[in-house]
């Protein structure tokens, strides 16, 4: 029962370099979510997901980019990586409005 | 627009005391709303939901929590504190304008003192 995986669990840029955080669920769930975890702010939504091949800005999506290609796989880029976006990455994934399965996060930081 | 507001980020109880946890939303519309709790270094799990019935909804863990409209409250509570409960917990409402995400609160902080 994987449920959400996120890859990598763990990763450290220096500013400027670009990556791809890798959201899988396996649980044929409609909508998927990207959020960000900041002390003493909580989770905030990044970009979510209503369906393979569509997406749509979240609350702080500034500095992201996703895409669903496939229903099962949600991915989160940084094209050009900010201190800024030292975070913690969380993946969740829904039907509807039912509650949200969340991966264990991915830990980010730039230097 | 919908929000929470969680009161206290920081919870000490004793272990076998009463937890308490307070959250206050705000919605335009019936709420559905959500505890989470995070363990160390891991995601979020889903301790119980209210969407529509019961107000008193019971979770996990011997965790319940209450809706009252009046109050526009949604307080979390466990009447004896283990060891085991120390972690983040979060209170959340859903947005039912159309992203259909979390809005979430800061989060408290439980330390429980043996």
């Amino acid at each position: 029962n994987a449920g959400v995986t996120q890859t990598p669990k763990f990763r450290v840029l220096k500013t400027g370099q670009s990556m791809t955080l890798l959201c899988a669920q396996d649980m044929n769930h409609e909508y998927m979510y990207w959020y960000r975890q900041d002390p003493g702010m909580g989770l905030r939504l990044i970009h979510y997901s209503v369906g393979e091949g569509t997406t749509a800005k979240g609350e702080v999506p500034d500095g992201y980019n996703v895409s669903r290609l496939k229903k099962q796989n949600f991915l989160l880029g940084l094209e050009s990586a900010a201190p800024s976006q030292t975070s913690v990455y969380f993946c969740a994934s829904s039907f509807g409005n039912q509650p949200q399965h969340f991966g264990d996060g991915t830990r980010l930081s730039i230097l | 627009a919908q929000s929470v507001t969680q009161l206290g980020s920081h919870v000490s109880v004793s272990e076998g005391a009463l937890v308490l946890l307070r959250c206050n939303y705000s919605s335009s519309v019936p709420p559905y709303l959500f505890w989470y709790v995070q363990y160390p270094n891991q995601g979020l799990q889903l301790l119980l939901k209210y969407t529509t019935g019961a107000t008193l909804v019971k979770g996990i863990n011997g965790f319940e929590a209450e809706f009252k409209k009046s109050e526009t409250s949604f307080h979390l509570t466990k009447p004896s504190a283990h060891m085991s409960d120390a972690a983040e917990y979060f209170c959340a409402v859903f947005d039912q304008t159309g992203a259909n995400n979390l809005f979430f609160g800061t989060g408290t902080r439980l330390t429980v003192i043996p």
